[in-house]
């Protein structure tokens, strides 16, 4: 696609629910990589897939976060058992190539956990 | 480890006035570093990069030049336009690893 796409672009839940998040990475891009912004926070590094390579996944909080990306495209972070902290905007980036340096954002998803 | 400190905000300024945006960082290899713009209801942008000491990044009429002996890539624009108004986050890169500053919101009035 032209750009980084991310969905829901908004998304509100109980205390407890799982929540899946999804991002379509631009066409060709190899590398991906999610993030979480939270109020007044930088940008936290969750998880980074590379091709087929086994994925990074130093950035993520918990156990009850996980990410997959299938045919090395679209990824699905989710979160099980959600909690208030986890309230925040989830960011997915991708790039070309690892270390090619530019990162293509989409607009993120905003997770509002009651 | 390799982190980013930029200066908070938020940063209120009139049109036509000069911004500064500092930004420091801490790396152990050779980073790239980065500002990234990210406009309301938008996501992050590149707005420039500069990938070894010395370079100017330049884009939009903001600059950005990597000082390796400060640990430095301070981001200026001389006249600040009201569509400048977002806010504003300094990266480097390490590797395959990306490091963020908090970001700093700029809001320009007319």
């Amino acid at each position: 696609g032209a750009g980084v796409s991310q969905s829901p672009s908004n998304k509100v839940t109980e205390k407890g629910k799982d929540v899946e998040l999804r991002c379509d990475p631009i066409s060709g891009h190899t590398a991906l990589y999610w993030y979480r912004q939270s109020l007044g926070q930088g940008l936290e590094f969750l998880i980074y897939f590379q091709g087929n390579s086994a994925p990074d996944k130093s950035g993520l909080p918990s156990d009850r976060f996980s990410a997959e990306r299938t045919g090395g495209s679209v990824s699905t972070l989710t979160i099980q058992r959600t909690q208030q902290e986890d309230s925040a905007v989830y960011l997915c980036a991708s790039s070309l190539a690892s270390g090619a340096n530019v990162l293509t954002f989409g607009a993120g998803s905003r997770l509002t956990v009651l | 480890g390799d982190s980013v400190t930029q200066m908070e905000g938020p940063v209120t300024l009139s049109e036509e006035a000069f911004l500064t945006i500092n930004c420091t960082y801490t790396a152990t290899g050779y980073p790239s570093l980065f500002w990234y713009v990210q406009y309301p209801g938008e996501g992050l942008q590149l707005l420039l990069k500069a990938t070894k000491a010395d370079d100017k990044g330049s884009n939009k009429g903001f600059e950005a030049t990597y000082r390796k002996e400060t640990t430095s890539f301070h981001l200026e624009k001389g006249s600040v336009q009201v569509s400048d108004s977002a806010v504003y986050f300094c990266a480097l890169q390490d590797g395959n690893q990306f490091y963020f500053g908090t970001g700093t919101s700029l809001t320009v009035i007319p």
